[in-house]
């Protein structure tokens, strides 16, 4: 299903230039994840915000930023581009459940992109 | 900060036949909980089983079962009955109670021989 959308899906972009990847969910979810994801590395978390009013740094921030237009919309940006943010992304959601513990992460289909 | 290690970038396996994905992990959390996602070619990250360090028994799904080893702080993965749609990578993730964030190891990249 498609409840997680990411936009583009592959981007080629130059160094220097600012580009925004953008999430939209229909899930409902308050939570809502940019990870990063590099081979050999696996995915490693830029941002993340549990509300729109909260956002919060991940283990890889620096060069990223993101804002959260509403509810279901989450966007990452570099503000200048440099070739070693190449790599694949991925947004994810998570709904806050009665159960501790019980929470999961569903997960978009990846923007590639490349940084010439 | 939570170490996740997946040591074998690369298993391949017989179709119908079981394939064994290791996962090991650093914490000192008595409780916790791990995860494994598969990613097909299709890059979609797909939840495949969840398991709670407080829960002795090994999470099942069909056919991918898991084998925690809490005191060894290991947690693999078995295929069993494997088929085509199974060709993927899968990442082993850890996560700390009350602490939304997920820690990925490398993943292992399974292909499955018809």
């Amino acid at each position: 299903d498609a409840d997680v959308t990411q936009t583009p899906r592959n981007r080629i972009t130059k160094t220097g230039k600012r580009i925004m990847l953008e999430c939209s969910q229909t899930k409902g979810h308050d939570r809502m994840y940019w990870y990063r994801q590099d081979p050999g590395l696996g995915l490693r978390l830029i941002y993340y915000s549990f509300d729109v009013k909260d956002i919060n740094k991940g283990e890889i921030s620096d060069g990223y930023s993101v804002s959260r237009q509403a509810q279901a919309k989450f966007s990452l940006s570099l503000e200048s581009a440099i070739p070693n943010q190449t790599a694949l992304y991925f947004c994810a959601t998570s709904d806050f459940p009665s159960v501790v513990g019980q929470e999961t992460q569903y997960f978009g289909p990846g923007t590639r992109l490349l940084v010439l | 900060a939570q170490t996740v290690t997946q040591s074998q970038p690369e298993m391949s396996v017989q179709e119908a036949e079981t394939v064994t994905l290791s996962c090991t992990y650093d914490t000192s959390e008595s409780d916790y909980y791990l995860f494994w996602y598969k990613q097909p070619p299709s890059r979609q990250m797909i939840l495949v089983i969840r398991q709670e360090a407080y829960k002795q028994q090994n999470a099942t799904e069909n056919r991918f079962s898991v084998n925690f080893q809490k005191a060894a702080k290991s947690f693999s993965l078995k295929i069993s009955d494997s088929q085509l749609g199974d060709a993927a990578m899968y990442f082993c993730a850890y996560r700390r109670p009350n602490d939304y964030k997920l820690s990925f190891g490398a993943g292992t990249t399974v292909t499955v021989r018809a």
